[in-house]
């Protein structure tokens, strides 16, 4: 399978909110909720932000969101932190091989 | 608390092998499946390989297929990576990472282990 889509850089001021897309196709994206979104500090493993398109896991500031149309997924950052600077990548379950693809990934700055 | 501990990597010339581990704790390792997951430097993540709760059902990307070996040991709450015939582009760190219960997103990874494979 190929990567998702993501674009590869976002910004925004403190306080603003920021929205991430993730773009695939109908037989990963589109064809399913099991998409999810990873948080990654330089030097840092992934952190699990988003599951299941729009749920939160315990201890996610409510700030982060989830939404999906089609076979685009979007992960909004609200009230931006400087501690939200990090890469962000999506993954969806690809259907086969219980194999997961991800995004290229996105550099989130908080200018 | 959850921990995955990753080790094992380190610098191997092309078509060497080498053998990662990950040890688990904090939870019943064998009650949730695992996987393994690595990211070439500078670059983003890729799904490398996935085994199921008992070791009966494995899966692995078309990249590393038929070089690559996971597997599992419950009884020492371990997971395995055995790779074989390795390639300059499987420089990666690799993770080892667990699969949320019920779903099918990665809930707690490792820190990672890099591999370079070099010359």
């Amino acid at each position: 399978q190929s990567a998702l889509t993501q674009p590869p850089s976002a910004s925004g001021s403190p306080g603003q909110s920021v929205t991430i897309s993730c773009t695939g196709t109908s037989s990963d994206v589109g064809g399913h909720n099991y998409v999810s979104w990873y948080q990654q500090h330089p030097g840092k493993a992934p952190k699990l932000m988003i599951y299941e398109v729009s749920k939160r896991p315990s201890g996610v500031p409510d700030r982060f969101s989830g939404s999906k149309s089609g076979n685009t997924a979007s992960l909004t950052v609200s009230g931006l932190q400087g501690e939200d600077e990090a890469d962000y990548y999506c993954g969806s379950y690809a259907g086969s091989n219980n194999s997961v693809v991800f995004g290229g990934g996105t550099k989130l700055t908080v200018l | 608390q959850v921990q995955l501990v990753e080790s094992g990597g380190g610098l191997v010339k092309p078509g060497g092998s080498l053998r990662l581990s990950c040890a688990a704790s904090g939870f019943t390792f064998s009650d949730y499946y695992m996987n393994w997951i690595r990211q070439a430097p500078g670059k983003g993540l890729e799904w490398v390989s996935y085994i199921s709760r008992s070791g009966s059902t494995i899966y692995y990307a078309d990249s590393v297929k038929g070089r690559f070996t996971i597997s599992r040991d419950n009884a020492k709450n371990s997971l395995f990576l055995q790779m074989s015939s390795l390639r300059t582009e499987d420089t990666a760190v690799y993770y080892c990472a667990r699969v949320s219960l019920g779903r099918r997103d990665f809930d707690y990874w490792g820190q990672g282990t890099l591999v370079t494979v070099s010359s």
